[in-house]
């Protein structure tokens, strides 16, 4: 079973900052499955990024993906308010799907 | 538009059984998977499995397997999620989410979420 790791546990930004969540898969993974999601509280989580780096429709360009194997990135540019957020990576190959615990970006 | 509509939160005691529906509509489904997520209260998205509306063809996640039964309904494009006797672990708000099938493309639909609460 893929374990998938985030860290940090809290990232404490302020707005226009950039911010870089990791997320750490226990064995090599297939990119083409690697998801980011964004929740905000009450709320369904949402697709950010898909197949590792592809954007999915209506994200902003802000928000970029990165990583193989076992080292996945997602990156935030510049943060703006509505970005703070919880974010979870998610690995979805052979019909079986595992999330990482979460990185929650607060107000610094 | 392409949607994911869930019925409604749900209050049951211990011991009792429960149903819940997951409604596609706008789109095909027969290109489509339908998991279902646990998010316990605080906590984070938990994966228990993914069904074919087409053929109720089912995957299981193991920590889920023989605690839930997911079920579809192609003429009525829903799927189901249900337990044959609730514990108050089980409160928790669950989604149904879409997969495309064959591609890279997962979770860009959501329902809007079931919430459980099982409490005596």
């Amino acid at each position: 079973e893929i374990v998938l790791t985030q860290s940090p546990g809290t990232l404490s930004l302020a707005p226009g900052e950039r911010a870089t969540l990791s997320c750490r898969a226990s064995q090599s993974v297939s990119s083409s499955y690697l998801a980011w999601y964004q929740q905000k509280p009450g709320q369904a989580p949402r697709l950010l990024i898909y197949g590792a780096s592809s954007r999915a429709t209506g994200i902003p360009d802000r928000f970029s993906g990165s990583g193989s194997e076992t080292d996945f990135t997602l990156t935030i540019s510049r943060l703006e308010p509505e970005d703070f957020a919880v974010y979870y990576c998610q690995h979805y190959g052979n019909s079986r799907w595992t999330f990482g615990q979460g990185t929650k970006v607060e107000f610094k | 538009e392409e949607q994911l509509v869930q019925s409604g939160g749900e209050v049951r005691k211990p011991g009792e059984s429960l149903k819940i529906s997951c409604k596609a509509s706008g789109y095909n489904i027969a290109n489509y998977w339908i998991a279902w997520v646990r998010q316990m209260p605080g906590k984070g998205l938990e994966w228990m499995g993914i069904i074919y509306l087409r053929d109720s063809d089912t995957t299981y996640s193991p920590s889920f397997q023989g605690q839930v039964i997911m079920s579809a309904d192609k003429s009525t494009n829903t799927a189901y999620l249900e337990w044959s006797s609730l514990a108050a672990s089980d409160t928790a708000t669950y989604y149904c989410v879409r997969h495309r099938r064959y591609t890279r493309l997962t979770g860009d639909v959501w329902g809007q979420g079931t919430t459980v609460i099982v409490s005596s």
